[in-house]
């Protein structure tokens, strides 16, 4: 079947190796965020949040850093192994706004064993 | 428990056919969103369900797009008059009611597996 991602920023590491992940997000209003990972022919499955209350979050093998001043997000994954293998997608929102999330454009990590 | 679940999978049809496309969120979740993702690009915000009333729905793109959720439960997206360019994968979300303060609770929105349509 299709791939999600074929015409996406593509990150190559090898088994073991630490991931980092970039997204730039467009609304300075935004104060959630919330990274989500991909895989071919699944809907997206959620990773780790963080506020904009906060610079840094880590949950396990993962860490979010938030930077306000320049609107970036990274998602790092330590230790990468072939199941962390997918399309990784940032996503944002204004929590007393639209309950919609706003989506950025994805990276595909492949993981080389 | 159970997640969210969409049916059909997948769905082929004719330029100019009706389709509808089913949701049945988490039991017991009372947001109820739909999504659509091109190839290659992010989920795009189509409509969103607080219980049975479409609280937002900006995100359709046209009069042929429709959804409803009655019961507040399941919801069916129905696209009229299909175009080639609705080729897409439809994905529905849902969340548990938050309140919106900052320092409490997660906006995290759960998703289902998608229902891939393809007009031709």
């Amino acid at each position: 079947g299709e791939s999600v991602g074929l015409h996406l920023p593509t990150l190559s590491v090898q088994e073991g190796d630490n991931s980092i992940i970039n997204c730039a997000y467009s609304n300075s209003a935004s104060d959630y965020f919330i990274w989500y990972k991909q895989e071919s022919g699944k809907g997206p499955q959620f990773i780790i949040d963080i506020r904009s209350n906060m610079d840094k979050r880590q949950g396990q093998r993962v860490t979010v850093l938030l930077n306000k001043t320049v609107k970036h997000l990274s998602l790092q994954i330590a230790a990468t192994q072939p199941g962390d293998s997918a399309v990784y997608f940032c996503a944002e929102r204004v929590i007393t706004g639209r309950r919609a999330l706003t989506f950025g454009s994805g990276t595909r990590l492949q993981v080389q064993p | 428990g159970a997640g969210v679940s969409q049916t059909p999978s997948n769905k082929v049809t004719e330029k100019g056919k009706y389709v509808e496309l089913r949701c049945d969120p988490i039991s017991g979740h009372t947001a109820l969103y739909w999504y659509r993702q091109s190839l290659g690009q992010g989920p795009e915000f189509l409509i969103y369900f607080q219980g049975t009333g479409a609280a937002d729905d900006s995100g359709l793109p046209n009069d042929r797009f429709f959804a409803v959720r009655p019961e507040g439960s399941v919801s069916t997206l129905k696209i009229q008059r299909t175009e080639r360019g609705d080729s897409a994968v439809y994905l529905c979300a849902s969340s548990p009611f938050v309140p919106r303060t900052l320092n409490s609770g997660t906006y995290e929105q759960y998703f289902g597996p998608g229902t891939r349509l393809t007009v031709t």
